[in-house]
């Protein structure tokens, strides 16, 4: 599967608690989003990045997250102190150099849970 | 700041049938793109159409075609021939077109509307 793939699936975690996410884009993908879907919501930006770059972020993003890319390659996004706010499905993006309108790809998302 | 707007958050439509999905937009832009996304239970999101603003024809793929109107900053989904795999939520992005090249090109989303197909 030449695909987004995202790590893991599924995370329960403690309030409190520091959890890690991982996105792997489509290979040479420069650039890579990060995205916030709560449920019955539409995604909402949270970051972007352009081969190791990041390039954007949204007021979403309070200081308890952070997101790096290391190498352009994969990106991580840690979520420092959960709290049950922070409950929703977490979606990473790549799309291609070239392409005109930037048409993005989409991962199945890790689905956080913070009790 | 753009806005999508989705006032539908939920239809249902019989196999074979016809059913159109609205979305309306705000923007003080003048070039973007317009898509609708398509969220099967449980699994990823993917791309179904896209409209480029600048272009007057509307998108067609296949069974799925939209009504772009640009003046009303209106952008509606018509899925035709409904097949019980279109069950799904279906979302309208907006997209604004970025003159640099460091630029992101992040979409913003409607907030949905769930489809069911009904055999």
């Amino acid at each position: 599967d030449t695909g987004v793939s995202q790590d893991p699936r599924h995370k329960i975690t403690k309030r409190g608690q520091n959890v890690t996410f991982r996105c792997d884009p489509i290979s040479e993908h420069n650039r890579l989003y990060w995205y916030r879907q709560t449920l019955g919501q539409g995604p909402e930006f949270l970051t972007y990045f352009q081969n190791e770059a990041q390039l954007e972020k949204s007021r979403l993003l309070s200081d308890r997250f952070s997101a790096e890319r290391p190498k352009g390659s994969f990106s991580t996004l840690e979520i420092q102190r959960t709290e049950q706010g922070d409950s929703a499905m977490y979606l990473c993006a790549s799309s291609p150099r070239l392409s005109p309108y930037n048409e993005q790809f989409f991962g199945p998302g890790t689905r956080l849970t913070v009790l | 700041a753009q806005t999508v707007t989705q006032s539908q958050p939920e239809m249902s439509v019989q196999e074979a049938e016809t059913v159109t999905l609205s979305c309306t937009y705000d923007t003080s832009e003048n070039n973007y793109y317009l898509f609708w996304y398509k969220q099967p239970p449980s699994r990823q999101m993917i791309l179904v159409i896209r409209q480029e603003a600048y272009k007057q024809q509307n998108a067609t793929e296949n069974r799925f075609s939209v009504n772009f109107q640009k003046a009303a900053k209106s952008f509606s989904l018509k899925i035709s021939d409904s097949q019980l795999g279109d069950t799904a939520m279906y979302f309208c992005a907006f997209m604004k077109q970025e003159r640099f090249r460091t630029a992101g090109n992040k979409l913003t989303f409607g907030g949905g509307t769930r489809v069911l197909v009904k055999p």
